[in-house]
């Protein structure tokens, strides 16, 4: 089992939808979690970081935390082109490591 | 404001050659990283640090190794160069706890072709 995976891509939407992007962990004792975005030729830059289960909102992206599930989410809502990016999870393990997820490429479609 | 500065930002090696991909932050981070990313793929954790002179390997170790004499340098050695090692190469720095927690910040990234 790998230790972070995403759904797999790629994912396309209309502009203004909402677009829900899905990210599973292995291991349990890991305790922040993060959605960074990857333009193109670019350095993954943070779109938000979660480390309580529930909601976290932020403007127009909501990430979403369920540590029994080892499950978590990010929700884009009012997609824009702009969003066109790959998405990339990230999980710190209990032993400080910081893996990433594959990623999921996000088409927004004007 | 440097942030994380990686040089070079792109290099051609020849099979069996060695180089090193030098890696420095600025923000007095404990926590170091680096990263490589195939086309199209995810980033896959070479080596990570968790402060001066501590060193542990990441999910693809083979064929590198690192040193972490400072909080501020973390280089990365690339040995007898395979064309397998053609990637981009990401350093990255975070700081644990606080209301920041261990947010990863990453530098823009060092071309790597192995021919």
């Amino acid at each position: 089992q790998k230790e972070v995976e995403q759904n797999s891509g790629p994912l396309s939407v209309p502009e203004g939808a909402i677009a829900s992007l899905n990210c599973t962990y292995s291991d349990r004792g890991s305790q922040s979690f993060f959605w960074y975005r990857q333009y193109s030729g670019k350095s993954p830059e943070l779109i938000m970081f979660i480390y309580s289960n529930g909601d976290k909102e932020d403007g127009r992206f909501t990430a979403q935390l369920n540590k029994a599930s080892q499950y978590v989410s990010l929700l884009i809502r009012d997609s824009q082109p702009s969003d066109s990016a790959t998405y990339l999870c990230a999980v710190k393990t209990s032993y400080d490591k910081v893996i990433f997820g594959p990623g999921t490429s996000l088409s927004v479609i004007p | 404001n440097a942030g994380v500065t990686q040089t070079p930002k792109f290099r051609i090696l020849k099979i069996g050659q060695s180089m090193t991909l030098q890696c420095a932050q600025d923000m007095n981070h404990n926590y170091m990283y680096w990263y490589r990313q195939d086309p199209g793929m995810g980033l896959k954790l070479i080596y990570y640090s968790v402060g001066a002179g501590i060193t542990d390997k990441g999910e693809v170790p083979n064929g590198y190794n690192v040193s972490r004499s400072t909080t501020e340098d973390f280089p990365l050695r690339l040995e007898l160069a395979a064309p397998s090692q053609t990637s981009v190469y990401f350093c990255a720095s975070s700081y644990p706890g606080g209301t920041i927690g261990n947010t990863i910040y990453f530098g823009e990234g060092s071309w790597l072709t192995v021919v």
